[in-house]
């Protein structure tokens, strides 16, 4: 597909569990982003990748928040014991390069029982 | 430092009105500021953006104006439609890093 793709697309779990949540950005594109957006919250930054490093990840809320992306390209973002304060919409951006425009996937939204 | 303060939280206009949405800012190397508009289920798409060294932009019906020493920017929407509806954001970041967001306004364009 041509736009950032995210999968699930909902997600439902109990607390506790662990959760995994995928990006799979545009073709070509070096810069990706992750992001949460809860009501109480907004629209927060979590964790930027340029290829496979991660040279900011000083929006990870907690060290039960990790991320990796693999081959520049898919990245995945690992919540481990969710808490019901996880519950959100994350969303994953990416763009050309890290002074490009950041587009937007449609966000998994993540509900925790 | 890092907030960008957006205003008003909601919004109401008649169709062919011209919402104007306005957002202000601390951080004095904040370079680049992307508005987004987003629809219910989906994620935020790229609007128009902007960059200090012009005080206004213009893309179609959508137009950026920007006062670099007031620390302010705003989103005007010419002859807004009720297609128009949904939820802006300003977003502000220093050299193509992490989006700093404002809280957002819910726009509604009656017919």
């Amino acid at each position: 597909g041509a736009g950032v793709s995210q999968s699930p697309s909902n997600k439902v779990t109990e607390k506790g569990k662990d959760v995994e949540l995928r990006c799979d950005p545009i073709s070509g594109h070096t810069a990706l982003y992750w992001y949460r957006q809860s009501l109480g919250q907004g629209l927060e930054f979590l964790i930027y990748f340029q290829g496979n490093s991660a040279p900011d990840k000083s929006g990870l809320p907690s060290d039960r928040f990790s991320a990796e992306r693999t081959g520049g390209s898919v990245s995945t973002l690992t919540i481990q014991r969710t808490q019901q304060e996880d519950s959100a919409v994350y969303l994953c951006a990416s763009s050309l390069d890290h002074n490009q425009p950041q587009h937007f996937g449609d966000g998994t939204r993540l509900s925790i029982l | 430092q890092q907030q960008v303060k957006q205003s008003p939280q909601s919004l109401i206009v008649q169709k062919g009105g011209i919402p104007i949405i306005n957002c202000a800012y601390e951080n004095t190397a904040f370079d680049y500021f992307p508005w987004y508009q987003q629809f219910p289920g989906k994620g935020p798409a790229l609007l128009i953006a902007i960059r200090p060294d012009v005080s206004e932009k213009k893309e179609g019906r959508f137009t950026i104006s920007f006062n670099k020493s007031a620390k302010q920017f705003s989103l005007h929407i010419m002859d807004s439609q009720p297609g128009d509806s949904a939820t802006y954001f300003c977003a502000a970041s220093t050299s193509g890093s992490r989006l700093t967001f404002g809280e957002g306004t819910q726009l509604t364009v009656n017919p």
